[in-house]
């Protein structure tokens, strides 16, 4: 199976910043890499689909990059409603999906 | 307006069983792929179960695989789980969402808000 790795767990950063938050695939999944936010006790939230594909309704300040084994999540002016944790998911061929640990991202 | 609304969680003791359910309003549930995922505590998502339109495929997660059971009515548009041989690992919130199929690729866009599961004597 394919393990999706998201270092660090955490990170803190100020309003405004720009944030980026990493994803590797342990083998090539192409731009076969979705994100998703995830706030206590909310259902999780896609915000990213193929790599870099905006969902609908997800703000532009979102975006999302990479192909092959390396990817990247990008918030351009870090908000305050934007701390979540952030989850990569891929899923290339048949099941199983897999998610990444998860990154929570936390205001300084 | 899409909604997925699952309830039947609880406290239940090792080796005990209990039935999940997911409403689903709002989208074409019939012709849509749904699975379970769940969340334990303090732990990240992990994917349960997938169940394909007409009951087609059915795939399960090797840690579920021969205890859980992944159902739908598409008349009641409503999904199902059925967990028998509950241990204490499987404590979590349990999700039904909506995959999509997009080229190679699979997703999740549509979520409930979770029902929690308790395994504990």
């Amino acid at each position: 199976d394919i393990q999706l790795t998201q270092s660090p767990s955490s990170l803190s950063a100020s309003v405004g910043d720009r944030v980026t938050i990493p994803c590797q695939a342990s083998h090539d999944i192409r731009n076969s890499l979705n994100w998703y936010q995830h706030k206590p006790g909310k259902a999780p939230k896609l915000l990213i689909y193929d790599s870099s594909n905006l969902e609908t309704g997800v703000p532009s300040r979102f975006s999302g990059s990479g192909s092959g084994t390396h990817f990247n999540l990008t918030i351009t002016s870090l908000q305050p409603e934007d701390t979540a944790t952030y989850y990569c998911q891929q899923h290339v061929n048949l099941p199983p999906y897999t998610f990444g640990r998860g990154t929570k991202l936390e205001l300084k | 307006q899409v909604q997925l609304v699952e309830s039947g969680g609880g406290l239940v003791k090792p080796g005990g069983s209990l039935r999940l359910s997911c409403a689903a309003s709002g989208f074409a549930f019939r012709n849509s792929y749904m699975n379970w995922i769940r969340q334990a505590p303090g732990k990240g998502l992990e994917w349960v179960a997938y169940i394909g339109t007409g009951d087609s495929p059915i795939y399960y997660a090797d840690s579920v695989e021969g205890r859980f059971t992944i159902s739908r009515d598409d008349a009641k548009n409503s999904l199902y789980l059925q967990m028998n041989s509950l241990r204490a690992e499987d404590t979590a919130v349990y999700y039904c969402a909506r995959a999509v199929d997009f080229g190679s690729n699979s997703y999740f866009d549509y979520w409930g808000q979770g029902t929690l599961v308790t395994v504990s004597s």
